[in-house]
């Protein structure tokens, strides 16, 4: 089973500065990589995927890049609203699907 | 437009059992698979079934088989999850999710999720 690790496990930043959120898998998974954001108390949200596209109404400012088994989530010039937790998740040919485990962003 | 209410959650002592309904609209039920993805308040996510568009196959993670059934009622647009022989580390909200856009395998709509809570 293909393991997903996140790093880090908290980003302190301020407002209109950039993240990078990193996320590792034990093994290659090619381009088959989900990035979806998370706020206190709601659903996740499909931000990225197949590692670099970006879902519907996703703003541009979100960016996806890596391959095979490393993988960066940009977020540049963070808004208010972008200070949540940020999954990876591998598709792959599940079952059974993976996820990492998180990296929060918190405003500093 | 497109939602998925859950319902269903609750409090349930160990060895309980619970079932949880995920009510569909806005979209064509029958022409989707489905899943239910679950986390442990503040942690992470975990993946828990699937079920095919027609409900005829079906897939579980390791730590619920045997124990939890997904089903899926075309007709009613309703995706289910039976779970029995609950277990304190099964606490956790239930989201149900769908891929309606994209590749296979990732999800472009969740539900609000349904907490369980196991405990004695």
């Amino acid at each position: 089973e293909i393991v997903l690790t996140q790093s880090p496990d908290t980003l302190s930043l301020s407002p209109g500065e950039t993240a990078t959120l990193s996320c590792r898998a034990s093994q290659s998974v090619s381009d088959s990589l989900a990035w979806y954001q998370q706020n206190p108390g709601q659903a996740p949200r499909l931000l990225i995927y197949d590692a670099s596209k970006r879902a519907a109404g996703i703003p541009a400012r979100f960016s996806g890049r890596g391959s095979g088994t490393d993988f960066i989530l940009t977020i540049s010039s963070l808004e208010p609203e972008d200070f949540a937790v940020y999954f990876c998740q591998h598709r792959g040919n599940w079952p059974p699907l993976t996820f990492g485990g998180g990296t929060k962003v918190d405003i500093k | 437009q497109v939602q998925l209410v859950e319902s269903g959650g609750g409090s349930v002592k160990p060895g309980g059992s619970l079932r949880l309904s995920c009510v569909a609209s806005g979209f064509s039920f029958s022409d989707y698979y489905m899943t239910w993805i679950r986390q442990v308040p503040g942690k992470g996510l975990e993946w828990v079934s699937y079920i095919s568009n027609t409900g005829s196959t079906m897939f579980y993670a390791d730590s619920v088989k045997g124990r939890f059934t997904v089903s899926k009622d075309n007709a009613k647009k309703s995706l289910y999850l039976q779970m029995d022989s609950l277990r304190a580390d099964d606490t956790a909200v239930y989201f149900c999710a769908v891929n309606l856009r994209y590749s296979y395998g990732y999800f472009d709509y969740w539900g609000q999720g349904a907490l369980v809570t196991v405990s004695s």
